[in-house]
């Protein structure tokens, strides 16, 4: 069955810094892969898209990297400010055709000033 | 200003009772979807929507219920079948998820505790 992995301990880093978060997957081969970004007590937001046919993605001080052979996809965060800290999920379609993300279970990101 | 709208963002069920969390949308989304979050286990789907009145089962759709006669409104019932109904619920819509900007939309969530 398919199965996403996150870090599950938090990611403490100093303000300015790149915090780097992963995201692995196993049995499947998605067409694209998403990250949100969830601040507690609220829902998600979606940050970026990437496709399996793009290496790398960048959105202002976000870079997203998708490397299918290794089945892995990593969340930059460049200059980190504390308002950047939150838990950042990543979520893949469904391996078995259904038409719904399935999300990983999320690594919460403190960056200290 | 489009969006999803959840209501109410607490509530407290008795043993026995059913409950009806409520999600509204403006975004003209045709899907929307219901996932389930307790701590350290990320969302898990419920139930979901490509269009109106047709719905499928998630991976825990035991012990809830839901109805999609309107595209605007995607209400889930928690049953008394539930067994642990204490969780954080999100409901989310989207139009095409692979798309550029196709990620979904969630709402604010409910929070249902047990008492």
């Amino acid at each position: 069955s398919q199965k996403i992995e996150q870090n599950s301990e938090a990611l403490n880093i100093q303000e300015g810094k790149t915090a780097t978060l992963t995201c692995n997957y196993t049995n499947y081969s998605p067409a694209y892969l998403q990250w949100y970004r969830q601040d507690p007590g609220r829902g998600p937001v979606f940050l970026l898209l990437i496709r399996e046919n793009e290496k790398e993605k960048r959105k202002e001080r976000l870079k997203v990297t998708f490397d299918t052979t290794l089945k892995q996809s990593l969340f930059h965060i460049t200059a980190s400010q504390p308002a950047d800290s939150a838990t950042y999920l990543c979520a893949l379609p469904d391996h078995t055709g259904r038409r719904a993300l399935t999300f990983g279970s999320g690594t919460r990101l403190q960056v200290q000033p | 200003d489009g969006g999803i709208t959840q209501s109410p963002k607490y509530l407290f069920r008795k043993e026995g009772q059913n409950v009806t969390l409520s999600c509204e949308q403006n975004l003209n989304h045709d899907a929307m979807y219901w996932y389930r979050q307790d701590p350290g286990q990320g969302l898990r789907l419920i139930y979901y929507s490509q269009i109106v009145n047709d719905f499928q089962k998630g991976d825990i759709a035991e012990g809830y219920s839901v109805s999609r006669e309107k595209k605007e409104s995607f209400p889930l019932t928690v049953t008394s079948a539930q067994k642990n109904p204490t969780a954080f619920y999100l409901c989310a819509s989207s139009t095409n998820p692979g798309q550029e900007n196709g990620g979904y939309t969630f709402g604010s969530g409910t929070r249902l505790t047990v008492v």
